[in-house]
């Protein structure tokens, strides 16, 4: 199986901040990998695919880039709304697999 | 637009069975992946799996082979997950998510259903 390992588990950042998070593949995965926020309570929402393609909708401060095994989430300007965490999963192979998560927390 | 609405709460005893509808609407069923995707209370994601509602097929994660069924009836544009021989580490948040692509992304969730195991 394909290991997905983030960083940081946790991010405190200010409403205004740039922030980067970070996902490492045990294997190359090409670019099949996404990204995902989730709020408390709620599905998880797929902002990038691709690992750089935004999802119709995504606001254009978030973008991803990365291929192979290292892949980065980028969130300039953060806003209120952004406070989640976030998740990335490669879906180059089955079984699909996540990295444990980056909680983005307000400063 | 896009929907996949999922089946209510469950409580179930250690050992019996769950099983989970998915309702989906706004496009075709029989022309997506359906996936299986748990949460346990303050965990992170755990893909389980997924199934072709056109052809049948499906594959999970090697964890929940043996105890995993993922159905779909295309009438009723539902898939269902069957887990069974439940233990209380299955009590969780488990959700669809339509698999978009030949390379199927998880690009949109249901709801969720809590399954709690208990005694």
């Amino acid at each position: 199986d394909v290991q997905m390992t983030q960083s940081p588990s946790t991010l405190s950042a200010s409403v205004g901040d740039k922030v980067t998070i970070t996902c490492r593949a045990s294997q190359t995965i090409g670019t099949w990998l996404a990204w995902f926020q989730q709020k408390p309570g709620k599905a998880p929402d797929l902002l990038i695919s691709k690992a750089s393609t935004l999802e119709s909708g995504v606001p254009s401060r978030f973008s991803g880039s990365g291929s192979g095994t290292e892949f980065t989430l980028t969130i300039t300007s953060l806003q209120p709304d952004d406070f989640a965490t976030y998740y990335c999963q490669q879906y180059h192979g089955f079984p699909y697999t996540f990295g444990q998560g980056t909680k983005l927390e307000i400063k | 637009q896009v929907q996949l609405v999922q089946s209510g709460a469950e409580v179930k005893k250690p050992g019996a069975s769950m099983k989970v509808s998915c309702e989906v609407s706004g496009y075709t069923f029989t022309s997506y992946d359906i996936h299986w995707v748990r949460q346990a209370t303050g965990q992170g994601l755990e893909w389980m799996g997924w199934m072709n509602p056109n052809s049948g097929n499906s594959d999970s994660a090697q964890k929940f082979q043996g105890r995993i069924t993922m159905t779909g009836n295309t009438s009723l544009r539902t898939a269902y997950l069957e887990l069974t021989s439940l233990r209380s580490e299955d009590t969780a948040v488990y959700y669809c998510a339509r698999g978009r692509g030949a390379v199927a992304v998880p690009d949109s969730w249901g709801q969720g259903t809590l399954v709690t195991v208990s005694s």
